[in-house]
């Protein structure tokens, strides 16, 4: 994948974890990031657009934030409905849209 | 509500075709640019198509360019992607999703996604 993601992470009820994004500078360092949420057996949903907007319904225990080419999804007071795939995404000027490879969020 | 509704995966051979659909509702569809975007069983995201709001700009990733199509009917409220010469790796859901613009201009993110159509493509 052209924007790379730990593929995995774990946390326990409660706590606060991230979730790290890296690209270039033709697509992350250029562009706004956004994060999708992907429940099992499910399509995605959108979690944060433009860098750290949530759309309406998302909770506000879902952030994002972005730093030159690296971009991070955090995510506090962890609850078990949260055990879900992570997916950054952003346009790249290279005319195509490029996602991560996916993370895998365990709640312990 | 608004929703996209897609259609028309299923089997097909190495080096056929098939023509996927997706049926928008609940929003002024000629206002927005398209994408369809699709999930290999137990893989990631992988970005296919993308399209403007007239249709007059389209984007394909490398991997499907030339052999992939994508098309929009606003009258009828329609996206389309005609998949051609198809190979085992374009084996995958295949979600519609819509950008999350509006206005006629391009968004930042896809804020609406269909269920998806599952695509195999196996002898």
């Amino acid at each position: 994948s052209v924007l790379t993601q730990p593929p995995s992470a774990s946390g326990t009820p409660g706590q606060r974890v991230t979730i790290s994004c890296s690209g270039s500078s033709s697509n992350i360092g250029s562009n706004t990031v956004n994060w999708y949420q992907q429940l099992p057996g499910t399509a995605p949903k959108l979690l944060i657009s433009f860098d750290n907007q949530r759309p309406s319904g998302v909770p506000d225990r879902f952030s994002g934030s972005k730093s030159g080419t690296s971009a991070s999804l955090a995510i506090s007071g962890l609850q078990s409905e949260d055990e879900a795939d992570y997916y950054c995404a952003a346009w790249d000027d290279r005319l195509y849209w490029v996602f991560g490879g996916g993370t895998k969020l365990t709640v312990l | 509500q608004v929703q996209l509704v897609e259609s028309g995966g299923g089997l097909v051979k190495p080096g056929g075709s098939l023509r996927l659909s997706c049926a928008a509702s609940g929003f002024t569809f000629s206002d927005y640019y398209l994408a369809w975007i699709r999930q290999a069983p137990g893989k990631g995201l992988e970005w296919v198509s993308y399209i403007s709001s007239s249709g007059s700009s389209i984007y394909y990733a490398d991997s499907v360019e030339g052999r992939f199509t994508i098309s929009r009917d606003n009258a009828k409220k329609f996206l389309n992607l005609q998949l051609n010469s198809l190979r085992a790796e374009d084996t995958a859901v295949y979600y519609c999703a819509r950008d999350n613009g509006g206005n006629g201009d391009s968004g930042d993110a896809f804020d609406i996604w269909g269920h998806g159509t599952m695509v195999t493509v196996s002898s």
